[in-house]
């Protein structure tokens, strides 16, 4: 099994309509949480991290639920430039700064 | 700002041959880590080396060596190209603390004939 699963899409999406996914985690000692994002292989880059409260940036808001070991993202309002990789990316505790990687979410908006 | 700095792009090697990635920060970063990228796989670890003068076998090591030459550099070498390691491969640094994201160079994409 691995240590972080995401459905890979591709989910498609009108412009301006709302669109939600989540990643499930294994480790329950995982202890930090990440959305990135990845533009057609280019490199990935960090699009938020994930609190336990929840957290909102923007349009874009993470939510972590610790018992069912899973984080979500939910994108508002689509934009054509919200099409992306979303990776969801898990540091643990005893690691050296050391992220397992989601093979990522495909998000397409359509005009 | 240049943040994190892989040469190089783009190679093509035929097997057998060896060559070295270079990856260099200069954002102070104690941590480095490279990562190769598959069709339909997350990033999967090599290497990394936790503080100048340490490097750890990650999650994929086979094939692969790795010098962390000062705090600024870590590179990765392929002693003897095979097909399989034709991938996408990204270096990252970060402080490691938990709740620190990684910051990652633009990837070199190498191809082995």
């Amino acid at each position: 099994r691995k240590e972080v699963e995401q459905d890979p899409g591709p989910f498609n999406v009108p412009e301006g309509a709302t669109v939600a996914f989540n990643c499930t985690y294994s480790n329950s000692a995982s202890q930090s949480f990440f959305w990135y994002r990845q533009d057609c292989r280019k490199e990935p880059k960090l699009l938020m991290s994930v609190y336990s409260s929840g957290n909102e940036d923007g349009r874009f808001t993470a939510q972590l639920n610790r018992a069912s070991q899973y984080i979500s993202l939910l994108i508002r309002d689509s934009k054509l430039s919200d099409s992306a990789t979303y990776l969801c990316v898990v540091h643990q505790t005893d690691s050296w700064g050391k992220l397992q990687f989601g093979a990522g979410t495909q998000v397409v908006v359509t005009p | 700002n240049a943040g994190v700095t892989q040469t190089p792009k783009f190679q093509v090697l035929k097997t057998g041959q060896s060559m070295t990635l270079q990856c260099a920060q200069d954002m102070n970063h104690n941590s480095m880590y490279w990562y190769r990228q598959d069709p339909g796989m997350g990033l999967r670890l090599i290497y990394y080396s936790a503080s100048e003068g340490t490097t750890d076998k990650g999650e994929v090591p086979n094939g692969y060596n790795v010098s962390r030459l000062n705090k600024r550099e870590f590179s990765l070498r392929l002693e003897s190209a095979a097909p399989s390691q034709t991938s996408v491969y990204f270096c990252a640094s970060t402080i490691p603390l938990g709740d620190q994201p990684q910051h990652f160079g633009d990837g070199t994409r190498l191809s082995i004939l």
